[in-house]
């Protein structure tokens, strides 16, 4: 069964400071990972995504990467800002079977003053 | 900008209800889907198209049916609504093919059944 596990469950740190979150997955065949931002009583928006070849991708003060021997991928938020504050959620692709997900529980980040 | 629409923020129902929830994507999207989210369990797929009047099962569909008439439009049917089913819906589109598609949502439904 396709999984996704993320950790931790949820964060708190000081503005400005860097944290770092985790994906691991047992989604076969692979087709690429996002992760996902989502706002409370928001809908999910996509950050970025890897795909098998990347190792890492940034976009702007988030920096994805991607282990796929390992199946882990990170996603780094440096110098955070109270705008932060979110869930952010690891979404798995596997090729065939359409365009079904799997998504990860998410980690609840809180940035506070 | 990708915009889709579903057509309540909030809906508060009775048990044994007939429910619907609408869904409107404006890109034109073959690939629709509904998915709850409810705490410590993430999304769970319900149901989704890949085309008008096309529909499949996703991971938990009991309870619920959809209806997909026109291609930017997927309603999710709760035939009688139990308080179980009280939740976040989030309502997807994305293009069609596999691999690398985003998918676009939702600003989400907060369906509580009393």
């Amino acid at each position: 069964k396709n999984q996704v596990e993320q950790s931790p469950q949820s964060l708190i740190i000081l503005e400005g400071k860097n944290c770092t979150l985790q994906c691991n997955y047992t989604v076969s065949p692979f087709s690429n990972l996002r992760w996902y931002k989502q706002d409370t009583g928001r809908g999910p928006v996509s950050l970025t995504i890897m795909t098998f070849s990347e190792n890492t991708k940034s976009n702007g003060r988030y920096t994805a990467t991607l282990d796929a021997d390992t199946k882990q991928s990170s996603l780094h938020i440096t110098a955070s800002q109270l705008s932060d504050s979110a869930s952010y959620i690891c979404v798995v692709s596997a090729w065939g079977g359409g365009n079904k997900l799997t998504f990860g529980t998410g980690t609840q980040l809180k940035v506070e003053l | 900008d990708v915009k889709v629409t579903q057509s309540s923020r909030y809906l508060v129902k009775r048990t044994g209800e007939k429910v619907f929830l609408e869904c409107v994507q404006d890109m034109d999207h073959e690939n629709m889907f509904w998915y709850r989210q409810d705490p410590g369990l993430g999304l769970r797929l319900i149901y989704f198209s890949y085309d008008v009047k096309m529909k499949e099962k996703g991971d938990i569909p009991e309870g619920y049916s959809v209806s997909r008439e026109k291609k930017e439009r997927f309603s999710l049917i709760l035939e009688s609504a139990s308080t179980n089913q009280t939740s976040m819906y989030l309502c997807a589109s994305s293009p069609p093919g596999v691999g690398n598609t985003e998918a676009f949502f939702g600003q989400g439904t907060r369906l509580t059944v009393v």
